[in-house]
């Protein structure tokens, strides 16, 4: 597709529910990040993964949350027994390394999940 | 740890005024410096970037410098438009990392008026 792609765009979970979300990167981008943006703030690093491999999950916030991309393209978080401080919404991206070293993350539109 | 700190909003101009938004960062290294803009109902798009010190990133009239003296990517446009309505977060890519793992600043409202 044209850009990194996520999906649902809106999510409603009862609390305790688990949640996957998906994302659809830029096809060819090795680099694929998820975020997590609280009302108000800037984005938080979850995690990072470079193909299939997933090499920094330090902002991960808890067990609860995991996250895989077993083929080195589609990514899916996935929340277990989700809680109210999850609420937020959750951003995708995606980057590639040009030959001269430089690099461009391009984001999706997020998945807005409510945990009510 | 790596943050980035930058002025609170909300912002409101009117349309022709000179924007000024600081943003100050706390790194080591040699980080990258960014500033992404999230207009209404859109995703985040990256403005501008600037790679080293006394780099001026630009774009669609925005400018930043990056300035390693002051740690600071202040980010200006001469003349505002009510099209610039959006948040805009100062970022940096983290040196340390092979792979521009992202801090982000907690984002500035702005609002321009006609």
């Amino acid at each position: 597709g044209a850009g990194v792609s996520q999906s649902p765009r809106y999510k409603v979970a009862k609390r305790g529910q688990d949640v996957a979300l998906r994302c659809d990167p830029i096809s060819g981008h090795v680099s694929l990040f998820w975020y997590q943006q609280a009302l108000g703030q800037g984005p938080e690093f979850l995690t990072y993964f470079q193909n299939e491999a997933q090499l920094d999950k330090s902002g991960l916030p808890s067990d609860r949350f995991f996250a895989e991309r077993p083929e080195g393209s589609v990514s899916t978080l996935k929340i277990q027994r989700t809680q109210q401080e999850d609420s937020a919404v959750y951003l995708c991206a995606s980057s590639y390394r040009s030959s001269a070293g430089l690099t461009e993350a391009f984001f999706g539109q997020g998945t807005r999940l409510t945990v009510v | 740890g790596n943050s980035v700190t930058q002025m609170e909003g909300p912002v409101t101009l009117s349309e022709e005024a000179f924007l000024t938004i600081n943003c100050t960062y706390t790194a080591t290294g040699y980080p990258s410096l960014f500033w992404y803009v999230q207009y209404p109902g859109e995703g985040l798009q990256l403005l501008l970037k600037a790679t080293k010190a006394d780099d001026k990133g630009s774009n669609k009239g925005f400018e930043a410098t990056y300035r390693k003296e002051t740690t600071s990517f202040h980010l200006e446009k001469g003349s505002v438009q009510v099209s610039d309505s959006a948040v805009y977060f100062c970022a940096l890519s983290e040196a340390e990392t092979s792979y521009d793992k992202v801090i982000f600043g907690p984002g500035t409202s702005l609002s321009v008026i006609p």
